[in-house]
């Protein structure tokens, strides 16, 4: 299958910074792709969708100032999470979508201190 | 909205046993219907699928049936391996709307002792 590389795999930042992760699509090209947030015992929760060369569409209670996010290419995404607090901390995780199928990111375990 | 409630972990077997991990959904339409595996380490991997009601998805000796009666999907295997130790999700993706993005469970840790 498709593979996804996500980095990094863990983060420790203090509150007030910001933080990127990339996500790298390393054998084939999507448009569209999806950035999902885990809080512990938790669903995955969709935060974001991204067609590249366009803006986000965030979903509700998502703020857009926060979490930015660049589709730069068909292979590369980052999340930037800006003036992160501790209630940020929790697991991102990216997925492109090629075809039918969603291909996905080792996650990153950010957590602010 | 859509949602998937799946059975809250860890669980815990010896190899050989019996493995059923309980998935139930709700949604709109004819959702697809699905389980990821996470390894440590890894990212999510498709382990199997199911389009359609009485739809059977099987994989690496894991299985799970489409049930529209009961909103079911659950996952079974009928004898684990410690190699199988890892993070299991269930998930769906709705027949309606343009990006179609996947709602998942919250997920379940497996573990297998030798």
């Amino acid at each position: 299958g498709a593979v996804v590389s996500q980095h990094p795999s863990r983060v420790i930042c203090k509150s007030g910074t910001s933080v990127k992760i990339e996500c790298r699509s390393l054998d084939f090209q999507a448009t569209t792709m999806f950035w999902y947030r885990q809080f512990p015992k938790q669903s995955l929760m969709l935060m974001a969708t991204s067609n590249e060369g366009s803006k986000a569409t965030y979903e509700q209670g998502v703020e857009k100032d926060k979490f930015l996010i660049n589709h730069a290419s068909l292979t590369l995404s980052t999340l930037t999470v800006t003036s992160a607090h501790p209630e940020d901390s929790s697991f991102y995780i990216c997925s492109f979508r090629g075809g039918t199928e969603a291909f996905f990111g080792q996650g990153t375990r950010l957590t602010v201190v | 909205g859509d949602s998937v409630t799946q059975m809250e972990g860890p669980v815990t077997l010896s190899e050989e046993a019996f493995l059923t991990i309980n998935c139930t959904y709700t949604a709109t339409g004819y959702p697809s219907l699905f389980w990821y595996v996470q390894y440590p380490g890894e990212g999510l991997q498709l382990l199997l699928k199911a389009t359609k009601a009485d739809d059977k998805g099987s994989n690496k000796g894991f299985e799970a049936t489409y049930r529209k009666e009961t909103t079911s999907f659950h996952l079974e295997k009928g004898s684990v391996q410690v190699s199988d130790s890892a993070v299991y999700f269930c998930a769906l993706r709705s027949s309606v709307g343009s990006a179609r993005q996947l709602t998942f469970g919250s997920g379940t840790q497996l573990t297998v002792l030798p």
